[in-house]
């Protein structure tokens, strides 16, 4: 059974671009999550989907966004890129919300 | 919000011996779930056990096994037998119902051989 899915595993962008990161879930499972990972904050909660609709959103400016599309897979967008938004982009799955498979990730680089 | 504290940044254990883990954490839930996830130099994050807070037993997969103290809102865990495989970040989470995991700041265990 394929396992969660993001893409691409590794990006550079230039400060003030935008960026479109995307994961694809574990068949069956509705509920995607995303979370960003960096040395100095650690893990923190973005957004969750489930069946298009966003449930629960962190505390993260606007310029992150994200939404599901009908077939459970996942973007997220970060726009006006700035140096701190440098992290390791982790999605995640669930069927039931209570035990969620994690992808690898998505190493985005701002310079 | 939801509070996970991991006080033991770095654990280093010998090969086949036990190493324990600490996490506590901050609810006024009644329900809710415990996890405890790895995550390698392959930064996959890989669930290593659960536990559902209504249940009293504490969990157990193979070599890893949880002492869930509700009262105390501990949630330890053990690596019994550790293996230079198990060497990676173990990171604790909770889960209530707002549908988002909330992580301890992450424990580093190195396994020596």
């Amino acid at each position: 059974k394929a396992g969660v899915t993001q893409t691409p595993r590794y990006l550079i962008k230039t400060r003030g671009q935008q960026v479109t990161l995307s994961c694809s879930p574990i068949s069956g499972h509705r509920s995607v999550s995303w979370y960003q990972q960096t040395p100095g904050q650690g893990l923190q909660f973005l957004f969750e989907y489930f069946s298009e609709t966003q449930r629960n959103k962190g505390n993260f400016p606007g310029r992150f966004s994200g939404r599901q599309f009908s077939n459970s897979r996942s973007e997220m967008n970060v726009s006006t890129l700035e140096l701190g938004d440098s992290a390791l982009y982790l999605c995640a799955s669930s069927k039931d919300s209570y035990g969620y498979t994690f992808g690898s990730g998505t190493r985005l680089t701002v310079v | 919000a939801q509070t996970v504290t991991q006080s033991q940044p770095e654990m280093s254990v010998q090969e086949a011996e036990t190493v324990t883990l600490s996490c506590t954490y901050d609810t006024s839930e009644s329900n809710y779930y415990l996890f405890w996830y790895k995550q390698p130099p392959s930064r996959q994050m890989i669930l290593v056990i659960r536990q559902e807070a209504y249940k009293q037993q504490n969990a157990t997969e193979n070599r890893f096994s949880v002492n869930f103290q509700k009262a105390a809102k501990s949630f330890s865990l053990k690596i019994s037998d550790s293996q230079l495989g198990d060497t990676a970040m173990y990171f604790c989470a909770s889960f209530l119902r707002d549908y988002k995991l909330s992580f301890g700041a992450g424990t580093t265990v190195t396994v020596r051989a």
